[in-house]
């Protein structure tokens, strides 16, 4: 089974800054089936980007995706306030799928 | 749209069977391609997929759970169920449904949850 990592754990940032986060896999990844979402508290997870790279419908051009084999990355490139919230990244393979731990994106 | 709503038992004993059902419109499980999956969150934790089925009835379980999950469909009342046995309260948790496409990967878009406890 595929293990994705996470990191870092919890980002502490700014509204207008950077955020970089990471999806490690512990063995190379398709990258037509890596997923990230955006969980709020209390709501489902909402689909941001798709096969590595592709923003779903609706989703801001400020949220991208990049990487390939093992690693991935999201960056969202000015935090805004609504931006704050758990991240995960999502792969599927071999009829399976793994989700990563989750990053929490709070508001320093 | 797409939309899905899951629903079943808020509380369920230990060793009991839960059975929740996923009622979905915006789509038909007839189409081919079309799939429908089942994810878990406990408390405070990760997300954890369960189970998916195809609309040509192909069903795909998580290794770890497979022996106490079953996942069927009823097309004509566009609901899917997921049955899971011998439940025991590391089993609490948010359940959701959602959308997939087959070849896709991903799953889009979710139900809102339904929170089940498993306790005594």
């Amino acid at each position: 089974e595929i293990v994705l990592t996470q990191s870092p754990g919890t980002l502490s940032l700014s509204p207008g800054e950077r955020a970089t986060l990471s999806c490690r896999a512990s063995q190379s990844v398709s990258s037509s089936y890596l997923a990230w979402y955006q969980q709020k508290p209390g709501q489902a997870p909402r689909l941001l980007i798709y096969g590595a790279s592709s923003r779903a419908t609706g989703i801001p051009d400020r949220f991208s995706g990049s990487g390939s084999g093992t690693d991935f990355t999201l960056t969202i490139s000015r935090l805004e306030p609504e931006d704050f919230a758990v991240y995960y990244c999502q792969q599927y393979g071999s009829s399976r799928y793994t989700f990563g731990q989750g990053t929490k994106l709070e508001i320093k | 749209q797409i939309t899905l709503k899951e629903s079943g038992p808020t509380l369920v004993k230990p060793t009991q069977t839960l059975t929740l059902t996923c009622t979905f419109s915006g789509f038909s499980l007839s189409t081919s391609g079309v799939g429908v999956g089942w994810i878990r969150q406990p408390p405070g934790k990760a997300l954890e997929w369960l189970a998916l089925i195809y609309w040509n009835d192909d069903k795909r379980y998580s290794p770890s759970l497979k022996s106490r999950l079953t996942i069927t469909k009823d097309t004509s009342k566009n609901q899917v169920v997921l049955t899971m046995t011998n439940m025991d309260p590391v089993d609490t948790a948010t359940y959701y449904c959602a959308h997939s496409a087959a070849g896709t990967g991903w799953f889009d878009p979710w139900g809102q949850g339904t929170l089940v406890t498993v306790s005594s």
